[in-house]
């Protein structure tokens, strides 16, 4: 089975900082990952996905995440913070199910941009 | 703003009510997907749907009816509610069911059950 962890609850830091989101993944097989951003009263939006390519993979809003098989990691940064950057991030890996490839969402890491 | 709208935005209901909630996908996608979204909890699937023909359902209470008339409009019917169903219940649609493509997410009804 598929599962991820996101190591903490969560961040904060000062603007113009860079941000370290942690994610650690289980699965069975080469997967598919995401980073999903929530703004408060939002539905999610898709940050990146890594599906097998090159492993460093650039999103949006300046948002990277480099997929490490040997440390079965996929942790999201970027270089200078934002105070639009707040928000609750969630990392998620793909699942294999009986019709296809089902999302299996971590807990979330709230992120706290200080000015 | 997506291409995912829902309706209402907020909705304060007793135990005793009906309510439905709407989802429509503006998207030209074949897949829709009912989450719930708890405090503290990571995100639940609730139920799929394929061109309008549900493919999974997880184990969700009957107290949830999904309705997918087709393939734009999603609908989960609500009835005799508990409080702890007060969450945030989120809608998302993707070109083919749990393909590796991405699945976008409309902005969610809070729902609290008093």
């Amino acid at each position: 089975a598929q599962s991820v962890t996101q190591l903490d609850s969560h961040v904060s830091v000062s603007e113009g900082t860079p941000v370290l989101l942690r994610c650690n993944y289980s699965s069975s097989y080469s997967p598919s990952l995401f980073w999903y951003v929530q703004h408060p009263n939002k539905g999610l939006q898709l940050l990146l996905k890594y599906t097998s390519a090159a492993t460093l993979v650039k999103g949006i809003n300046g948002f990277e995440a480099e997929f490490k098989k040997s440390e079965t990691s996929f942790h999201l940064t970027k270089p200078s913070a934002h105070m639009s950057d707040a928000a609750e991030y969630f990392c998620v890996v793909s699942g294999i199910m009986e019709y296809g490839n089902k999302l299996v969402f971590g807990a979330g890491t709230i992120l706290r941009v200080k000015s | 703003e997506t291409g995912v709208t829902q309706t209402p935005r907020h909705l304060v209901m007793g135990m005793t009510n009906k309510k439905s909630l709407k989802c429509e996908q503006h998207l030209g996608h074949n897949a829709m997907y009912w989450y719930k979204q708890s405090a503290k909890k990571p995100l639940e699937l609730m139920f799929v749907y394929s061109l309008e023909e549900r493919v999974e359902n997880n184990s969700v209470p009957s107290r949830f009816s999904p309705e997918c008339p087709n393939s734009s409009h999603l609908f989960l019917h609500l009835h005799t509610l508990q409080p702890e169903d007060s969450a945030l219940y989120l809608c998302a649609s993707s070109q083919e069911v749990f393909g590796i493509e991405t699945q976008y997410f409309g902005p969610g009804t809070r729902l609290l059950v008093l």
